[in-house]
C-alpha cells in the first residue's frame, strides 16, 4: 500500500532555510487526483496544517507562515518537499507529510488519509 | 481562519463506555469536517471523513455526525486501543484548521 516517510535535517539554526522530503512508495505520486501536503506539531501541541500541492495543479499555504513557505513536487523522485525560510525556535515541531484526494474544487473533503511517521526538527543554535 | 473548538479538551472513561467528544465550527463548513486519532509517538490517523463516512479498515464502533457548525465523533464500547488524543479538522476552506484535541484516558 502507498507509504510516505519524510527526511530532513533534526537540527536547523535560526534564520535559515529549512528543507524537508517525503518520498511516496507503494504508488503513483502523479495521480491525477489525489493532493500532498505537509502538517506539523510542536512538542506538546496539537496540529498545524501548513501547505498542500495538488496534481491537478493547485498549491494551497497557510497564510500565517506569510511568505517562509514552499510547496514542490518532483516526480522523477516520486518526492515532494517544503522549505521553510527564516527559521525560528518556535518552528520546531515533528514535521508530518499526507496525503489527501483532490474532488470538486476542494483538496480536503476525502481527509488527510495516508500520513508518514514524521520527522523531529529543531530550531536552535 | 475558521477555528475548530472541541470539547472536552480531556476526558477519563471506563472499557466499554460509550464516548462523545464535540467540535464546534466558528462558521459553517457544511460537511466538510473529518475525525483522526492519535496515540503518542505516532503520525494521526484518519477515523471519519465528511463528517459522518468511516474511513476503510476503521472499526465500527466509530461513529461521526453532525451538519453546520456543530459535531460529534462516537466511540461506541470504548476498546483498550481507543485511549489516545483525537482531532477534529476542517476542510471547507484554506487554511485547514484542527481542534485542539481531546486526550482519552482510563478512569
Amino acid at each position: 500500500q502507498l507509504q510516505l516517510q519524510e527526511s530532513g535535517p533534526g537540527l536547523v539554526k535560526p534564520s535559515e532555510t529549512l528543507s524537508l522530503s517525503c518520498t511516496v512508495s507503494g504508488g503513483s505520486i502523479s495521480s491525477s487526483n489525489y493532493c500532498w501536503g505537509w502538517i506539523r506539531q510542536p512538542p506538546g501541541k496539537g496540529l498545524e496544517w501548513l501547505a498542500t500541492i495538488c496534481n491537478s495543479g493547485g498549491t494551497y499555504y497557510n497564510p500565517s507562515l506569510k511568505s517562509r513557505v514552499t510547496i514542490s513536487v518532483d516526480t522523477s523522485k516520486s518526492q515532494f518537499s517544503l522549505k521553510l525560510s527564516s527559521v525560528i525556535a518556535a518552528d520546531t515541531a515533528v514535521y508530518y507529510c499526507a496525503r489527501s484526494r483532490y474532488d470538486s474544487g476542494n483538496y480536503g473533503y476525502y481527509g488527510l488519509d495516508v500520513w508518514g511517521q514524521g520527522t523531529t526538527v529543531t530550531v536552535s543554535s | 481562519d475558521i477555528q475548530m473548538t472541541q470539547s472536552p479538551s480531556s476526558l477519563s472513561a471506563s472499557l466499554g463506555d460509550r464516548v462523545t467528544i464535540t467540535c464546534r465550527a466558528s462558521q459553517s463548513i457544511s460537511n466538510y469536517l473529518n475525525w483522526y486519532q492519535q496515540k503518542p509517538g505516532k503520525a494521526p490517523n484518519l477515523l471519519i471523513y465528511a463528517a459522518s463516512s468511516l474511513q476503510t479498515g476503521v472499526p465500527s464502533r466509530f461513529s461521526g455526525s453532525g451538519s453546520g457548525t456543530d459535531f460529534t465523533l462516537t466511540i461506541s464500547g470504548l476498546q483498550p486501543e481507543d485511549f489516545a488524543t483525537y482531532y477534529c479538522q476542517q476542510s471547507s476552506s484554506t487554511p485547514l484548521t484542527f481542534g485542539g484535541g481531546t486526550k482519552v484516558e482510563i478512569k
